[in-house]
């Protein structure tokens, strides 16, 4: 069966400093992959989107960037973060039509 | 440009009754909606999906129905359960690289 895997769970950064979230997939080959973020009472906006390796689509300009080194491994990346950067954001991965998210890492920026 | 809105942000039910959930679209060229459960601090779990060549979806407890000349579905939780209290997520695929738009979650609490 498949896996997803996101680290840390939570992250207390200071504003101004890097970023970078780690995720992978288990059990599957060639999966697309997906960086979300939920802010405090909003719903999921997508960041950004992989159908393969080093192919990354951006949805939103932003201070954020991703990257994916392997075929089931998709790293989130900042190099000064904001406070807006805060929330808590979700990887997911699919083979077709559905999507299967991670536990999520909550980020907060001070 | 919110192409899927949940209206309701939160909705109470009593056990055992039947709980709700609406969603519109604007984008008439969605043709597959899903729909997500989110517990808090945890990722969102798929629980059902339909469609758009489909007015109807069901599995247990859960039903989806599509309307897709009002631009409208529903998920229909029957009977409602304590364990049901969560954040409900619509979305609607576009086709491209299975990318989901997600609606802003209704928070439905089920009561005793």
């Amino acid at each position: 069966s498949q896996t997803i895997h996101q680290w840390p769970a939570t992250l207390v950064q200071p504003v101004g400093s890097p970023l970078s979230l780690e995720c992978t997939v288990e059990g599957t080959s060639n999966p697309n992959l997906y960086w979300y973020r939920q802010a405090a009472g909003r719903g999921l906006q997508l960041l950004f989107y992989s159908v393969g390796i080093g192919q990354i689509s951006s949805e939103v300009p932003q201070n954020l960037s991703a990257s994916r080194p392997q075929d089931r491994q998709f790293i989130l990346s900042s190099k000064k973060l904001l406070l807006s950067d805060s929330g808590f954001y979700l990887c997911a991965w699919s083979s077709g039509l559905k999507q299967y998210f991670g536990p999520g890492t909550r980020l907060t920026v001070t | 440009d919110q192409q899927v809105k949940q209206n309701s942000p939160s909705l109470s039910v009593q056990e055992g009754r039947i709980s709700i959930l609406n969603c519109d679209y604007t984008n008439s060229m969605f043709d597959y909606f899903l729909w997500y459960k989110k517990y808090p601090a945890e990722g969102p779990t798929f629980l059902i999906s339909i469609s758009s060549i489909k007015d109807k979806n069901e599995d247990g407890r859960f039903t989806v129905f599509l309307n897709k000349s009002a631009k409208h579905l529903s998920l229909h939780i029957v009977p409602s359960q304590p364990g049901d209290s969560a954040v409900y997520f619509c979305a609607a695929n576009t086709g491209t690289a299975s990318k989901l738009t997600f609606g802003t979650g209704t928070r439905l609490q089920v009561t005793l």
